[in-house]
């Protein structure tokens, strides 16, 4: 699999309800960021991980970082029909380098 | 603070036309990022750029494809000879010295009939 790549590709939820998204990445990284995209858009900045860092949290979002297994966790708690978008895991394996981007989960959130 | 700015928004040529795609990093920004997105998949790096400086073009295209970031004066990126395949979304980062964070600006559709 490529560097980066998310799991599920898709997910539907019912307003309210948490939604779990996965990354798994090849290579050693000094960082890790979520992305959102809603469709045609651009990509808002979620939150960023660090190689040295376990856990983060950022308003309804948790993101984990499990470097000895390569993969990190993005759960958005309590959905809104607002969070229907793409979510999109991206690794540097500098800082201030390039990001390698996954194919993306996309959630839907029915009200 | 304005964010990444990006024109134009959409862009439409025919083949064997050129492309040019400007991005305007945040205030204070001295690392510009290009990235390709093609429909329903992730981004792809295409070329990073400090004030006139190539830092890492392993992205690009080894053809028709430049990028260029002058001392003044928006990123540029550069399409020669557009084909259909280079109908994508560009999408173009801003980053501060030493910042981890990129952000992103809201890209430029192109479409090559």
């Amino acid at each position: 699999s490529q560097q980066g790549e998310e799991d599920p590709q898709a997910l539907s939820i019912q307003e309210g309800e948490n939604a779990t998204m996965n990354c798994s990445y090849k290579t050693s990284i000094n960082n890790l960021q979520w992305y959102r995209q809603n469709s045609g858009r651009g990509l808002v900045h979620l939150i960023l991980i660090r190689s040295n860092e376990r856990e983060k949290h950022s308003g309804r979002l948790r993101v984990t970082l499990d470097t000895s297994k390569k993969s990190s966790s993005l759960l958005i708690t309590a959905s809104r029909a607002a969070d229907t978008a793409s979510y999109f895991c991206a690794t540097a394996q500098a800082a201030g380098n390039k990001l390698t981007f996954g194919g993306g989960t996309r959630v839907l959130v029915k009200p | 603070n304005a964010g990444v700015m990006q024109n134009p928004r959409h862009l439409v040529r025919r083949r064997g036309q050129e492309a040019r795609l400007r991005c305007s990093p945040m205030k204070g920004h001295s690392h510009v990022y290009w990235y390709r997105q093609l429909p329903e998949e992730g981004l792809k790096f295409m070329v990073y750029l400090q004030k006139e400086n190539i830092i890492d073009e392993s992205g690009m295209p080894k053809e028709r494809f430049s990028a260029e970031f002058p001392k003044e004066g928006p990123s540029i990126l550069r399409i020669q000879q557009v084909v259909r395949g280079d109908s994508a979304a560009y999408f173009c980062a801003s980053s501060g010295t030493s910042s981890e964070t990129q952000y992103f600006g809201p890209g430029t559709r192109l479409l090559v009939l």
